[in-house]
């Protein structure tokens, strides 16, 4: 079965508003990574974390690890039109290389 | 660098023919990976090679096969296209497997028709 989950798959902002959307594991997952691929472009890596209750930062963007390292968000502050994609989480827990299937962001100006 | 590459990145084919994507990257990585994208099912692995001279079954194999065919090169082959392989085929690598960042190359769009 499929090692993490995300959903919805699609979400509509404003922009401006904020955006936060989850990856969702039922077993204690080794590392996340993050990627985000824009329209007709190939998935680009964003992050990695490893440690339990990890957060970071990458400007408007917060990611976090779960406390018991089964779930990680993804926040995005005060979106804007660059933000436009599809943002895919990824685990190589238990030696299953694996993506979610991803949520397209799509934001109103 | 041109990071990594494929070829080609349209091609239209009849159901039974074969054909080979290729795949190359420059980063002196040890893993490379083909996956394969469709509406609504995200990024599926078909296979990988977590270093040079191994290659291992992903998620979906079926249909395909590869070859590891140095450090720097990994194609993938359809020996018989079905409908049921279009789709969008990435090509990707990494330092090593599954803990490191992978790097994507800008894909295969492959319609069987």
């Amino acid at each position: 079965g499929q090692q993490v989950m995300q959903i919805p798959q699609y979400q509509h902002v404003q922009e401006g508003e904020d955006f936060t959307t989850y990856c969702n594991s039922s077993t204690t997952l080794s590392n996340i990574q993050w990627y985000k691929q824009r329209p007709g472009g190939h998935p680009v890596f964003l992050i990695q974390l490893v440690k339990s209750g990890e957060v970071k930062k990458q400007k408007r963007l917060t990611f976090q690890f779960g406390e018991a390292k089964k779930n990680s968000s993804l926040h995005i502050t005060a979106t804007q039109t660059t933000d436009v994609g599809t943002y895919f989480c990824f685990t190589g827990a238990n030696s299953k290389l694996t993506f979610g299937k991803g949520i397209t962001l799509s934001v109103r100006p | 660098n041109a990071g990594v590459t494929q070829t080609p990145k349209f091609q239209v084919l009849k159901t039974g023919q074969s054909m080979t994507l290729q795949c190359a990257q420059d980063m002196n990585h040890n893993s490379m990976y083909w996956y394969r994208q469709d509406p609504g099912m995200g990024l599926r692995l078909i296979y990988y090679s977590a270093s040079e001279g191994t290659t291992d079954k992903g998620e979906v194999p079926n249909g395909y096969n590869v070859s590891r065919l140095n450090k720097r090169e990994f194609s993938l082959r359809l020996e018989s296209a079905a409908p049921s392989q279009t789709s969008v085929y990435f090509c990707a690598s990494s330092v090593g497997r599954s803990t490191y960042e992978q790097y994507f190359g800008p894909g295969t769009r492959l319609t069987v028709t």
